[in-house]
């Protein structure tokens, strides 16, 4: 069945330093969504990419959708005390089957 | 988006016992999910609620540990049966999630079994 892998698990950065999060699949998506979930609190959508090759983003937070749709990465510049959480990418290999989430990473900052 | 309440938001419960989780939609909805997540853990699905007919369970879950009843478009129970201490976990019920549509989780029961 499909696979979704996330790396790093983990990650601790000092406030200010940037963040990145890999996300694969070992099928072809038809698209990738990102969720964050903040300690004690439940996934909340943040995007989805649906083209090729497409970036997308929102404030500090930097998304791409690799060429080949297998692939998907999440860029934070500048990180905050408010970025903690983990963060996890999702996906369904064709239109209409249920979402796949990756294993997630957890982002913890230093003030 | 959908509003979705969740209840009890957690419970602690002792081994043995069943619970019953809530989850209201202030809209109706066609596709419902209940997912676990173990404490550090992604998301697992369980199971997809099916309005007017059984649930369709995905590999590992069975019925008879996790029923479900979806009684209508905008409410579904997940009950967690004959609890044991690995039964402790979060459980979310979700909207949306087929094909290019987001998901939209309820706050999550955090069931803890001593």
């Amino acid at each position: 069945g499909q696979q979704v892998m996330q790396i790093p698990q983990y990650q601790h950065v000092q406030e200010g330093e940037d963040f990145t999060t890999y996300c694969n699949s070992s099928t072809t998506l038809s698209n990738i969504q990102w969720y964050k979930q903040r300690p004690g609190g439940h996934p909340v959508f943040l995007i989805q990419l649906v083209k090729s090759g497409e970036v997308k983003k929102q404030k500090r937070l930097t998304f791409q959708f690799g060429e080949a749709k297998k692939n998907s990465s999440l860029h934070i510049t500048a990180t905050q005390t408010t970025d903690v959480g983990t963060y996890f990418c999702a996906g369904p290999p064709n239109a209409g089957n249920m979402l796949t989430f990756g294993g997630g990473t957890r982002l913890m900052v230093k003030p | 988006s959908a509003v979705i309440s969740q209840k009890p938001s957690r419970d602690i419960c002792q081994r043995g016992t069943s619970l019953t989780i809530q989850c209201q939609v202030d809209s109706q909805v066609t596709m419902m999910f209940w997912y676990r997540q173990q404490p550090g853990q992604s998301l697992t699905l369980i199971a997809t609620a099916n309005q007017g007919s059984e649930a369709t369970y995905e590999s590992g879950f069975v019925i008879d540990k996790f029923p479900i009843s979806r009684p209508n478009l905008t409410f579904s129970t997940l009950t967690v049966s004959n609890m044991s201490p690995e039964d402790s976990s979060i459980y979310l019920c979700s909207v949306g999630g087929v094909g290019n549509q987001p998901q939209h989780f309820g706050d999550g029961t955090r069931l803890s079994i001593l």
